[in-house]
Protein backbone atom coordinates (compact mmCIF):
# COMPACT_ATOMS: atom_id res chain seq x y z
CA UNK A 1 0.00 0.00 0.00
CA UNK A 2 1.19 3.46 -0.82
CA UNK A 3 2.00 6.01 2.08
CA UNK A 4 2.76 9.28 0.82
CA UNK A 5 5.00 11.81 3.85
CA UNK A 6 5.38 15.07 3.80
CA UNK A 7 8.11 16.81 6.83
CA UNK A 8 7.62 19.35 7.87
CA UNK A 9 4.36 19.87 7.93
CA UNK A 10 4.74 23.91 8.13
CA UNK A 11 7.58 26.06 7.21
CA UNK A 12 8.12 29.68 7.17
CA UNK A 13 10.83 31.66 5.11
CA UNK A 14 11.87 35.37 4.56
CA UNK A 15 11.39 36.66 1.00
CA UNK A 16 13.85 35.54 -1.58
CA UNK A 17 15.00 32.38 -0.31
CA UNK A 18 15.30 29.73 -2.72
CA UNK A 19 13.59 26.63 -0.80
CA UNK A 20 13.10 22.84 -0.94
CA UNK A 21 10.34 21.15 -0.16
CA UNK A 22 10.26 16.86 0.23
CA UNK A 23 8.11 14.22 -0.57
CA UNK A 24 8.36 10.48 0.61
CA UNK A 25 6.59 7.61 -0.81
CA UNK A 26 6.89 3.97 0.23
CA UNK A 27 6.04 2.06 -3.27
CA UNK A 28 8.73 2.91 -6.10
CA UNK A 29 6.66 1.14 -8.59
CA UNK A 30 5.25 4.84 -9.38
CA UNK A 31 3.97 5.54 -12.07
CA UNK A 32 4.04 9.40 -11.79
CA UNK A 33 4.34 11.94 -8.92
CA UNK A 34 2.14 15.02 -8.96
CA UNK A 35 2.57 18.58 -7.26
CA UNK A 36 -0.19 20.89 -6.16
CA UNK A 37 -0.96 24.08 -4.79
CA UNK A 38 -3.71 24.45 -2.16
CA UNK A 39 -4.88 28.03 -1.31
CA UNK A 40 -6.93 28.11 2.15
CA UNK A 41 -10.53 27.01 1.22
CA UNK A 42 -9.61 26.58 -2.36
CA UNK A 43 -8.96 23.61 -4.60
CA UNK A 44 -5.75 22.15 -5.81
CA UNK A 45 -4.18 23.49 -8.54
CA UNK A 46 -2.02 21.14 -10.64
CA UNK A 47 2.15 22.72 -10.48
CA UNK A 48 4.05 19.78 -12.12
CA UNK A 49 3.37 16.07 -12.61
CA UNK A 50 6.66 14.04 -13.16
CA UNK A 51 6.13 10.58 -14.84
CA UNK A 52 8.24 7.29 -13.45
CA UNK A 53 10.69 7.38 -16.71
CA UNK A 54 11.41 11.34 -16.25
CA UNK A 55 13.55 12.93 -13.39
CA UNK A 56 12.43 16.39 -13.05
CA UNK A 57 10.21 19.10 -14.89
CA UNK A 58 10.12 22.55 -14.61
CA UNK A 59 7.94 25.37 -14.48
CA UNK A 60 8.76 28.96 -14.42
CA UNK A 61 10.27 28.84 -10.87
CA UNK A 62 9.56 25.47 -9.82
CA UNK A 63 11.47 22.19 -10.06
CA UNK A 64 10.26 18.78 -9.33
CA UNK A 65 12.45 15.82 -9.27
CA UNK A 66 11.43 12.23 -8.81
CA UNK A 67 13.90 9.37 -7.44
CA UNK A 68 12.51 6.44 -7.66
CA UNK A 69 14.99 4.33 -6.05
CA UNK A 70 15.21 6.04 -2.98
CA UNK A 71 11.31 6.78 -2.50
CA UNK A 72 11.82 10.50 -2.88
CA UNK A 73 10.46 14.07 -4.87
CA UNK A 74 11.54 17.59 -4.21
CA UNK A 75 10.12 20.52 -4.99
CA UNK A 76 12.54 23.23 -5.57
CA UNK A 77 10.74 26.85 -5.31
CA UNK A 78 13.19 29.17 -6.44
CA UNK A 79 13.32 33.27 -5.25
CA UNK A 80 10.59 32.52 -2.80
CA UNK A 81 7.86 35.13 -2.91
CA UNK A 82 5.10 36.39 -0.50
CA UNK A 83 2.28 35.24 -3.24
CA UNK A 84 3.82 31.45 -2.76
CA UNK A 85 2.25 31.04 0.81
CA UNK A 86 0.02 28.05 0.11
CA UNK A 87 0.23 24.71 1.41
CA UNK A 88 1.82 22.48 -1.40
CA UNK A 89 0.51 18.76 -1.74
CA UNK A 90 2.50 15.87 -3.56
CA UNK A 91 0.62 12.88 -4.97
CA UNK A 92 1.36 9.49 -5.69
CA UNK A 93 -0.13 7.37 -8.50
CA UNK A 94 1.14 3.54 -9.21
CA UNK A 95 -1.25 2.44 -11.99
CA UNK A 96 -4.43 2.31 -14.12
CA UNK A 97 -6.70 1.26 -11.69
CA UNK A 98 -5.13 2.46 -8.48
CA UNK A 99 -5.47 5.73 -6.43
CA UNK A 100 -3.39 8.95 -6.39
CA UNK A 101 -1.85 8.87 -2.75
CA UNK A 102 -1.78 12.35 -1.26
CA UNK A 103 0.61 13.52 1.35
CA UNK A 104 -1.09 15.41 3.95
CA UNK A 105 0.88 18.99 2.65
CA UNK A 106 3.61 21.42 3.77
CA UNK A 107 1.66 24.64 4.70
CA UNK A 108 4.24 27.11 3.20
CA UNK A 109 4.36 31.20 4.27
CA UNK A 110 6.90 33.36 2.68
CA UNK A 111 7.54 36.32 4.81
CA UNK A 112 7.76 39.51 3.36
CA UNK B 1 -7.54 25.21 -19.94
CA UNK B 2 -9.29 22.00 -18.37
CA UNK B 3 -12.22 23.04 -16.50
CA UNK B 4 -13.51 21.37 -13.33
CA UNK B 5 -16.51 22.80 -11.87
CA UNK B 6 -18.80 22.21 -8.78
CA UNK B 7 -22.41 23.42 -8.30
CA UNK B 8 -21.82 24.82 -4.96
CA UNK B 9 -18.73 26.67 -3.22
CA UNK B 10 -20.57 26.29 0.00
CA UNK B 11 -23.47 24.50 1.19
CA UNK B 12 -25.57 24.26 4.30
CA UNK B 13 -27.59 21.20 5.09
CA UNK B 14 -30.03 19.73 7.86
CA UNK B 15 -29.42 16.37 9.39
CA UNK B 16 -31.22 13.37 7.47
CA UNK B 17 -31.49 15.78 4.15
CA UNK B 18 -30.92 13.74 0.95
CA UNK B 19 -27.38 15.96 -0.56
CA UNK B 20 -26.79 16.30 -3.73
CA UNK B 21 -23.37 17.61 -5.16
CA UNK B 22 -22.84 18.24 -9.39
CA UNK B 23 -19.29 18.09 -10.94
CA UNK B 24 -18.79 18.61 -14.49
CA UNK B 25 -15.90 18.56 -16.55
CA UNK B 26 -15.52 20.10 -20.01
CA UNK B 27 -11.52 17.77 -21.09
CA UNK B 28 -13.66 14.63 -22.24
CA UNK B 29 -11.62 12.75 -19.45
CA UNK B 30 -12.75 8.94 -19.00
CA UNK B 31 -11.94 9.39 -15.22
CA UNK B 32 -13.69 11.21 -12.31
CA UNK B 33 -13.30 11.50 -8.78
CA UNK B 34 -14.56 12.48 -5.67
CA UNK B 35 -12.71 13.37 -2.11
CA UNK B 36 -12.87 14.79 1.44
CA UNK B 37 -11.01 16.62 2.95
CA UNK B 38 -10.58 17.23 6.61
CA UNK B 39 -7.79 18.90 9.06
CA UNK B 40 -5.27 16.13 10.06
CA UNK B 41 -6.96 13.29 7.65
CA UNK B 42 -5.70 14.90 4.12
CA UNK B 43 -7.49 14.07 1.23
CA UNK B 44 -9.39 10.96 1.11
CA UNK B 45 -11.29 8.88 -1.60
CA UNK B 46 -14.42 8.49 -1.72
CA UNK B 47 -15.56 7.24 -5.06
CA UNK B 48 -14.24 7.17 -8.45
CA UNK B 49 -15.63 6.58 -11.89
CA UNK B 50 -13.63 5.98 -15.15
CA UNK B 51 -16.76 5.44 -17.63
CA UNK B 52 -20.19 6.58 -17.90
CA UNK B 53 -22.19 4.12 -15.55
CA UNK B 54 -19.42 2.84 -13.85
CA UNK B 55 -18.06 3.48 -10.36
CA UNK B 56 -15.56 2.09 -7.74
CA UNK B 57 -15.09 2.43 -3.64
CA UNK B 58 -12.74 4.33 -2.53
CA UNK B 59 -11.10 4.41 1.15
CA UNK B 60 -14.18 5.99 2.45
CA UNK B 61 -17.51 5.45 0.55
CA UNK B 62 -20.04 4.39 3.79
CA UNK B 63 -22.94 7.07 3.67
CA UNK B 64 -22.20 8.13 0.09
CA UNK B 65 -22.92 7.46 -3.38
CA UNK B 66 -22.25 8.30 -7.12
CA UNK B 67 -24.09 8.82 -10.47
CA UNK B 68 -22.55 9.33 -13.59
CA UNK B 69 -25.54 9.17 -16.65
CA UNK B 70 -23.17 11.38 -18.89
CA UNK B 71 -19.47 11.36 -19.71
CA UNK B 72 -19.03 14.87 -18.48
CA UNK B 73 -21.03 14.93 -15.12
CA UNK B 74 -20.37 12.62 -12.04
CA UNK B 75 -22.33 13.31 -8.78
CA UNK B 76 -22.15 12.72 -5.25
CA UNK B 77 -24.93 11.89 -3.05
CA UNK B 78 -25.28 11.67 0.38
CA UNK B 79 -28.53 9.97 1.44
CA UNK B 80 -28.97 10.99 4.65
CA UNK B 81 -26.46 13.56 5.62
CA UNK B 82 -25.18 13.19 9.08
CA UNK B 83 -22.69 15.88 10.97
CA UNK B 84 -19.41 14.29 10.48
CA UNK B 85 -20.19 14.50 6.87
CA UNK B 86 -19.01 18.36 7.43
CA UNK B 87 -16.32 18.39 5.32
CA UNK B 88 -14.48 19.98 2.23
CA UNK B 89 -15.89 17.98 -0.91
CA UNK B 90 -13.44 17.55 -3.91
CA UNK B 91 -14.04 16.32 -7.51
CA UNK B 92 -11.57 15.97 -9.76
CA UNK B 93 -10.96 14.29 -13.23
CA UNK B 94 -8.28 12.82 -15.60
CA UNK B 95 -7.49 11.35 -18.93
CA UNK B 96 -7.76 6.84 -19.08
CA UNK B 97 -4.35 6.67 -20.21
CA UNK B 98 -1.18 9.02 -20.65
CA UNK B 99 0.09 11.20 -18.03
CA UNK B 100 -3.06 10.75 -15.52
CA UNK B 101 -2.39 13.87 -14.54
CA UNK B 102 -5.70 14.72 -12.31
CA UNK B 103 -7.62 18.34 -12.39
CA UNK B 104 -9.43 19.52 -9.51
CA UNK B 105 -12.34 21.72 -8.92
CA UNK B 106 -12.96 24.80 -6.69
CA UNK B 107 -14.49 22.33 -3.59
CA UNK B 108 -17.51 22.45 -2.27
CA UNK B 109 -18.24 23.35 1.93
CA UNK B 110 -20.77 21.69 3.08
CA UNK B 111 -21.70 22.01 6.74
CA UNK B 112 -24.69 19.42 8.11
CA UNK B 113 -26.08 20.89 10.75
Amino acid sequence: KQEVTQIPAALSVPEGENLVLNCSFTDSAIYNLQWFRQDPGKGLTSLLLIQSSQREQTSGRLNASLDKSSGRSTLYIAASQPGDSATYLCAGWTGANSKLTFGKGITLSVRP
Amino acid sequence: DVKVTQSSRYLVKRTGEKVFLECVQDMDHENMFWYRQDPGLGLRLIYFSYDVKMKEKGDIPEGYSVSREKKERFSLILESASTNQTSMYLCASSEYGGSYEQYFGPGTRLTVT
